[in-house]
């Protein structure tokens, strides 16, 4: 499998509910990214991982907390969460963290909070 | 730090017409200006990008123009096609950001008709 993919593809959780989206890049990149996808508004970035280490974290709440175990996979915990972080889930990779680079999108995962 | 402004937010274009999207950036330092399209149900993908040293860059059926004294840059597709039709956002990279991270516009939706 090649490029960047994403599961699930589409998740439905409860506000008391724990779950966690999963990202992997093939691609052999080191930078890894979060999104958050609102219909009408910009890419709202959320963290960024070099290297397996954090470097970005834009004030996104503690009810989601990233992991990234090595510098080809990078997980979303979810927990406690609100029906306003309903959204389309984005990951992204590039070869660095920088934004000169292109950075490659997976698919999504489409998050429904009832 | 950057802010990004996209317009229009839908476009509906005759096939074989051209489709021009404008962006606004309010950060004089950013330098690097690229545009992605999603198409329905897939992530963003970079389709074009340019930088702060060049003023007009064109690959085939898209052109990129950037007017850094009036912070504006523009992406025009010629000849459209059915398969243009997505969303597409554009992009300032924000130097005064330690890390330099993209500020995404909120994003055009193009509906080429045949």
């Amino acid at each position: 499998e090649t490029g960047v993919t994403q599961t699930p593809r589409h998740l439905v959780m409860g506000m008391t509910n724990k779950k966690s989206l999963k990202c992997e890049q093939h691609l052999g990149h080191n930078a890894m990214y979060w999104y958050k996808q609102s219909a009408k508004k910009p890419l709202e970035l959320m963290f960024v991982y070099s290297l397996e280490e954090r470097v970005e974290n834009n004030s996104v709440p503690s009810r989601f907390s990233p992991e990234c175990p090595n510098s080809s996979h990078l997980f979303l915990h979810l927990h406690t969460l609100q029906p306003e972080d309903s959204a389309l889930y984005l990951c992204a990779s590039s070869p660095v963290a920088g934004t000169e680079d292109e950075q490659y999108f997976g698919p999504g995962t489409r998050l429904t909070v009832t | 730090g950057e802010n990004v402004e996209q317009h229009p937010s839908t476009l509906s274009v005759q096939e074989g017409d051209s489709a021009v999207i404008k962006c606004t950036y309010s950060d004089s330092a950013s330098n690097y200006f690229p545009w992605y399209k999603q198409e329905l149900g897939k992530g963003p993908q970079l389709i074009i990008d340019i930088r702060s040293n060049v003023g007009e860059k064109k690959d085939q059926r898209i052109a990129v123009t950037l007017n850094k004294t009036a912070k504006h840059f523009s992406l025009h597709i010629t000849e459209t096609q059915p398969e243009d039709s997505a969303v597409y956002f554009c992009a300032a990279s924000s130097q005064t950001d330690s890390w330099g991270k993209l500020q995404f516009g909120a994003g055009t939706q193009v509906v080429v008709t045949p």
